[in-house]
């Protein structure tokens, strides 16, 4: 089956600073790869999605990547804030099937 | 539209009994899938329900059980309890019947097993 890599597990940033979150996946018949964004005690919430017939998608200050043949998509946050704080999750689905697999998750701490 | 909704948010169990929680996807969502966190496996995927049909089932063992009724609200069932079980359960809804698309999550139903 499908397996979710997702590094670094803690990232530490100042406010402003940029964040990268890098995901890795195993099956190549993986085609849709959401990341969601989940605060403490809360449901986790969708934040942005990429198909694997795009290689880029943004939205305001927050874009991911995806490239296919090395198996990577990343999630960047430009400017950050306080609120972007929380734990972040990859995600990847085969076309057909509504089964997520999750990678582990990146705790993400903004530093006023 | 309201959002997914679950209930019990909360249940505390003993050992050996068993539990039944319940999730109501969005209006027009027909697709639900259940996951399972915990901060040592993190979200793991145990089911999912399209049209009253299980379409795939992960990596549990068949104490670990669901349904979806017609209106497409789903229950999944845990018997005999072990204290492993103890876990955010959360469901997932899907607005369509193919995969890649949106999954929108409630809020959870936190069990304690003791």
């Amino acid at each position: 089956g499908e397996n979710v890599e997702q590094h670094p597990s803690t990232l530490s940033v100042q406010e402003g600073d940029s964040a990268v979150i890098k995901c890795t996946y195993s099956d190549s018949a993986s085609n849709y790869f959401p990341w969601y964004k989940q605060e403490l005690g809360k449901r986790p919430q969708l934040i942005i999605d990429i198909r694997s017939n795009v290689g880029e998608k943004k939205d305001q200050r927050i874009a991911v990547t995806l490239n296919k043949t090395a198996k990577h998509f990343s999630l960047h946050i430009t400017e950050t804030q306080p609120e972007d704080s929380a734990v972040y999750f990859c995600a990847a689905s085969i076309g057909g099937y509504s089964t997520l697999t999750f990678g582990k998750g990146t705790m993400l701490l903004v530093s006023p | 539209k309201a959002g997914v909704t679950q209930t019990p948010r909360y249940l505390i169990k003993t050992r050996g009994q068993q539990v039944t929680l319940s999730c109501s996807p969005i209006s027009g969502h027909r697709s639900v899938s259940w996951y399972q966190q915990t901060p040592g496996q993190g979200l793991q995927f145990l089911f999912e329900y399209f049209s009253e049909t299980q379409r795939n089932k992960g990596n549990f063992p068949g104490r670990f059980s669901g349904r979806q009724f017609s209106n497409s609200r789903s229950e999944m069932n845990v018997s005999t309890l072990e204290l492993g079980d103890s876990a955010l359960y959360l469901c997932a809804s899907s607005p369509s019947n193919s995969g890649g698309t949106e999954q929108y999550f409630g809020p959870g139903t936190r069990l304690t097993v003791t």
